[in-house]
């Protein structure tokens, strides 16, 4: 069965420090794979996604994810957290196709401190 | 970029009665559209699939007669909750996509509050 795992539910940074988030999928072809943000009652706001070529992708923010099959992992990154950061992170996986659905994790909440 | 119009962005209604949701792609046209359900603290979890001129497809377990769903043009698809129940009190939120290889958009969602 097709599924994404998000293994944190909630990640608390202090400002300037590094970030990465889990993510690690499963699907029987050949994945597309993306990361969304969502702030609180907002819709969501697509930051990256891989659907070939390079398996580190840059996205916008200064968030960037490196695809690994091996490990069916597509794990988000940032090298120095904003307080503007704090919302909830979602990955996702589908087919890319114009008809095609996607299938989210559960979320990572990310917590900014000072 | 490709924009994605949700209305409302929330709405109150008392029980019984039902309620109407708009998804928009504003500059793109969409012969699918897809309708997410979000409980609070939780993902997204896919309701049903908009098909422009003909039915919805549901997933396992959504009731497609609550949830009428109706895709009439390329631009636009409607999610309306009938006889709302204060269980149905969520996140209602619509995505589309631009076409292949093109990543989903997503509305900004509309808060149904049903008491």
């Amino acid at each position: 069965a097709q599924s994404v795992t998000q293994p944190d539910i909630h990640i608390t940074v202090s400002e300037g420090a590094s970030l990465e988030l889990r993510c690690n999928y499963s699907y029987g072809a050949t994945p597309y794979l993306f990361w969304y943000v969502q702030s609180p009652g907002q819709g969501l706001q697509l930051l990256l996604k891989y659907f070939s070529g390079d398996t580190l992708v840059q996205g916008i923010k200064g968030f960037e994810a490196e695809f690994k099959r091996s490990q069916s992992s597509f794990n988000l990154r940032k090298p120095s957290v904003h307080w503007s950061d704090a919302a909830e992170y979602f990955c996702a996986v589908g087919a890319g196709q114009a008809g095609t659905a996607l299938i989210f994790g559960k979320g990572t909440t990310l917590s900014v401190s000072s | 970029g490709a924009v994605v119009s949700q209305h409302p962005s929330r709405v109150i209604c008392k029980s019984g009665t039902s309620v109407k949701i708009e998804c928009r792609s504003l500059d793109f046209q969409a012969t699918t559209m897809f309708w997410y359900r979000q409980f609070p603290k939780q993902s997204l979890m896919l309701m049903a699939t908009s098909n422009e001129g003909s039915k919805a497809t549901y997933e396992q377990g959504v009731e497609k007669d609550k949830f009428l769903i109706n895709h009439a043009s390329l631009t636009l698809s409607t999610l309306t909750v009938t006889s709302a129940h204060p269980e149905d009190s969520s996140f209602y939120i619509c995505s589309a996509s631009q076409g292949l290889d093109s990543p989903l958009h997503f509305g900004n969602g509309t808060r149904l509050t049903v008491t």
